[in-house]
């Protein structure tokens, strides 16, 4: 079955370390998106990506960065420049050549700080 | 930019009917997408609409109204299974697909 898998599900930073989440998918999809939620709060979009070895800011990139090497995988990076990286993290991809194509998500990374 | 407005919690009761709205204030409009979403899980796709007019889905049905930048979501024979976040998310306009979505409404069904 198709799907977008990201790993790991719970994840623990450690103050001043970096960690990364990974986003893997395997539905052909070109666009490949990070969001952000809080409690409260909706999805924020943190990166997104239109085509492999290409990728945009979306409206809260600081403290965060990602890479675009390969059309199934985005991976983001949590840097320690971000100091509230507390939240629940979703990965989706979409297809970009069809009007009104939904984003597909995946089950999402929980972070939380020690 | 886009601002979007839905009402933070519902609640309805097992059987009834629901509506949860959704305005928007955008720069461009290229459609709507509403979405559920529940608690500690992914959100999973349920409608779209870039026309005036109601489109049904079994149970759900959405419906937009340009002009009045205005949408809903409409849930028939509400289950206990439809308590959760209802996401409505209004795509950017240009050639991608990025959306912003609104806060999301949190809905209750009680027995």
């Amino acid at each position: 079955d198709g799907g977008i898998t990201q790993s790991p599900k719970y994840l623990f930073r450690k103050e001043g370390q970096n960690v990364t989440l990974s986003c893997e998918q395997n539905l052909n999809h070109d666009a490949m998106y990070w969001y952000r939620q809080d409690p409260g709060q909706g999805l924020r979009l943190i990166y997104y990506s239109q085509i492999v070895n290409d990728f945009q800011k979306g409206d809260i990139a600081e403290g965060y960065s990602v890479s675009r090497e390969k059309k199934e995988s985005f991976p983001l990076t949590v840097t320690s420049a971000q100091k509230n990286p507390t939240a629940f993290y979703l990965c989706a991809s979409s297809i970009t050549r069809e009007v009104g194509q939904p984003q597909h998500f995946g089950d999402g990374t929980r972070l939380s700080i020690l | 930019g886009q601002n979007i407005d839905q009402p933070t919690e519902m609640t309805a009761t097992e059987g009834a009917i629901v509506q949860i709205n959704c305005t928007y204030q955008t720069s461009g409009f290229n459609g709507l997408f509403w979405y559920q979403q529940h608690a500690g899980e992914a959100p999973t796709f349920l409608s779209y609409n870039v026309l005036d007019g109601l489109e049904e889905k079994g149970r759900f049905s959405s419906f937009l109204s340009r002009s009045k930048g205005y949408s809903y979501l409409l849930l028939k024979e509400l289950q206990m299974k439809d308590s959760a976040s209802y996401l409505c998310a209004v795509r950017d306009p240009g050639g991608y697909q990025k959306v912003t979505f609104g806060i999301g409404t949190k809905l209750q069904v009680i027995p």
